[in-house]
């Protein structure tokens, strides 16, 4: 079973700050998505990192790959406070069958 | 932006009734699935549709879990005879393709509790 961690689970963070969150896994990911969820609705895709090594950025998001394809991380600078909510990692073969990790809750004060 | 709808937005019923939870996914799209999660818990992967075909399902979809595309729009989740794990936020999703490159879209879900 492919199984998919994210660290840290919650982080509090003053606005202007930096931060990263990690996804790991033992197995190898043909694709990675990180996905956006709020309370009350389904997750929304941000990214998707497919080679290994592959950097993607997204405005003050910088998504990176694991050369073996079986980590990523999201890097955010100068959280603000709309930055605040639940962020998701997912694997997967191809698009047909996601493997999700549990989330890190982002909290960023004004 | 096109999004996918979900009805109701929560459903409360008792354990052993059946329910039907719907979906109206984004209308060119061609790949369906339903996604669960359970409180404080992961998003699992239930089922994937393609075709009038469930073309991948999980441990979790067992006999009593069914999914029906009864006409051009909508995309259902049936549930036989609830259980009280069964509680849980339910997700519809859709995308037009199967490759990585095909974004997913998730609906807002249905909260489904089983008393």
């Amino acid at each position: 079973t492919q199984l998919l961690e994210q660290s840290p689970q919650f982080l509090s963070i003053q606005e202007g700050e930096n931060l990263t969150v990690y996804c790991n896994s033992s197995s190898v990911f043909s694709s990675l998505q990180w996905y956006r969820q709020e309370p009350g609705e389904g997750p929304v895709l941000l990214v998707t990192v497919v080679t290994g090594g592959e950097v993607k950025k997204l405005k003050r998001l910088t998504f990176q790959f694991g050369d073996a394809r079986k980590d990523s991380s999201l890097h955010i600078t100068a959280a603000q406070p709309g930055d605040t909510g639940l962020y998701l990692c997912a694997g997967g073969e191809d698009g047909n069958k996601l493997v999700f990790g549990a989330g890190t809750i982002l909290r960023v004060k004004s | 932006e096109p999004e996918v709808t979900q009805t109701p937005s929560h459903q409360v019923t008792q354990m052993g009734q059946e329910v039907i939870l719907r979906c109206v996914p984004i209308s060119n799209h061609l790949y369906f699935y339903w996604y669960r999660q359970i409180l404080g818990q992961k998003v699992e992967f239930l089922v994937s549709f393609y075709n009038n075909e469930i073309s991948e399902k999980s441990e979790i979809f067992d006999d009593q879990f069914s999914v029906e595309r009864p006409d051009g729009s909508n995309f259902t989740l049936k549930i036989r005879s609830t259980k009280l794990e069964d509680s849980a936020m339910y997700f519809c999703a859709s995308s037009d393709g199967q490759g990585w490159e095909e974004k997913l879209f998730f609906g807002s879900g249905t909260q489904l509790s089983v008393l």
